[in-house]
């Protein structure tokens, strides 16, 4: 059974500095994904890591995937408010072609 | 297109009442999905579908049936609500390729009185 973790799950901290959100999971799964969710609306796809070592980046995020470590790495530069949300990760269950997700980490960028 | 939607966006039940929750998918894609948000819990898949007339059962399916008639249709049931299936649920759809990215639709939050 996949079973995949996030941490922190609450994350505060200020514009500018750096700081990496952690998704752990349980048994193979050669894809991750990662979302973001402002309050009270939907989920928004931000990157899809097919294969080990895919790095992925967009502005001010960065995904990784180590599939040997069974680990995803979510990297935020220079932090900016607008980056305040919550970011779930998720892998898949092989031949089925379902998502498990994380808890979700909670981001807050103060000014 | 309009991608994923879903209706109603808001719904209101007493314990015991019975609704069917629309989504609707305008890209083709073969997988829908169900699933259900609860505060502190993620999301949860209840059940899927890997193509028109197909249904499958996720990780909380009871309580909930659900049917896919038509391709671009995918639709959950509640048959007698209980306060317990009180949440936000996203439906969501996704091609049949390696990529596999789900597409959300905007939500429906229900409560069960």
């Amino acid at each position: 059974e996949l079973k995949v973790e996030q941490n922190p799950l609450f994350l505060s901290m200020q514009e500018g500095k750096n700081y990496t959100i952690y998704c752990n999971y349980s048994t193979t799964s050669d894809r991750l994904y990662w979302y973001r969710q402002d309050p009270g609306k939907s989920l928004e796809s931000l990157f899809v890591l097919l294969s080990n070592g895919a790095v992925k980046q967009e502005g001010r995020l960065m995904a990784s995937l180590d599939t040997k470590a069974r680990l995803s790495t979510l990297h935020i530069t220079a932090a900016v408010h607008d980056l305040s949300a919550t970011y779930f990760c998720a892998g898949i269950i092989q031949g089925a072609q379902k998502l498990v997700f994380g808890q979700g980490t909670r981001l807050t960028i103060n000014p | 297109n309009a991608g994923v939607t879903q209706t109603p966006k808001f719904r209101v039940l007493k314990t015991g009442q019975s609704m069917t929750l629309l989504c609707a998918q305008d890209m083709n894609h073969e997988y829908m999905y169900w699933y259900r948000q609860d505060p502190g819990m993620g999301l949860r898949l209840i059940h899927y579908s890997v193509g028109e007339g197909t249904t499958a059962k996720g990780e909380v399916p009871d309580g909930y049936n659900v049917s896919r008639l038509k391709k671009q249709n995918f639709l959950l049931g509640l048959e007698s609500a209980a306060p317990s299936q009180t949440s936000v649920y996203f439906c969501a759809s996704s091609s049949s390729g390696r990529r596999n990215e789900q597409f959300f639709g905007p939500g429906t939050r229900l409560t069960v009185l």
